[in-house]
């Protein structure tokens, strides 16, 4: 059982260059989150997905975009990158309604990403 | 929306010693208070959570303890061991929103 697979681990990015960053999970959750976090900080959550052909944006969405086609899939898009969005990106997943995920949220092992 | 306030942001203490670990937060819809724990290089994992209508729930040496009138709960690590060693992240969930606190990095020193 694999959890939640996020690639690639790392990479390098130049100033206005797009990249996708690929997130999938195994265990049929609903649910699918995209968070950032930085140094000291937490983590601040991108977007999110109730289900597939469903998302939302969440609280720093700027410069990023998601699709979420399949309930296994959920894509993170950043277009044109810059330095701001240096930061190590971690995808999670939850079963749940609105109310309350069941059993929390899992992670996956994050993506470090430098835009220079 | 949320926010969530966590304390201290950096915990040393000696093996076989306890560990608090504290979080407030605003909204006071929120309902689920999850823990995270967050080794180097990996992602947050699930390690204690507690719901809205329960004032304390405990998992062998990790407790956690919920007051919703003054909107604070706590984590509580007893018997603290090295491997224990790691970031604390503690979170509020309200409708389709989790917010997380800024990290606790716990050092146990032998």
């Amino acid at each position: 059982n694999a959890g939640v697979t996020q690639t690639p681990k790392f990479r390098i990015l130049k100033i206005g260059q797009s990249m996708t960053l690929q997130c999938t999970q195994d265990m049929n959750h609903n649910y699918m989150y995209w968070y950032r976090q930085d140094p000291g900080m937490g983590l601040k959550l991108i977007y999110y997905s109730v289900g597939a052909g469903i998302t939302d944006k969440g609280e720093v969405p700027n410069g990023y975009n998601v699709s979420r086609s399949t309930t296994e899939d959920f894509p993170l898009r950043l277009e044109l990158a810059a330095p701001s969005q240096t930061s190590v990106y971690f995808c999670a997943s939850s079963y749940g309604d609105s109310a309350a995920p069941s059993g929390g949220y899992t992670f996956g092992s994050g993506t470090r990403l430098t835009v220079v | 929306g949320e926010n969530v306030e966590q304390h201290p942001s950096t915990l040393s203490v000696q093996e076989g010693d306890s560990a608090v670990i504290k979080c407030t937060y605003s909204d006071s819809a929120s309902n689920y208070f999850p823990w995270y724990k967050q080794e180097l290089g990996k992602g947050p994992q699930l390690i204690i959570d507690i719901r809205s209508n329960v004032g304390e729930k405990k998992d062998q040496r990790i407790a956690v303890t919920l007051n919703k009138t003054a909107k604070h709960f706590s984590l509580h690590i007893t018997e603290t061991q090295p491997e224990d060693s790691a970031v604390y992240f503690c979170a509020a969930h309200e409708i389709n929103d989790m917010r997380f606190g800024a990290g606790t990095r716990l050092t146990v020193k032998p």
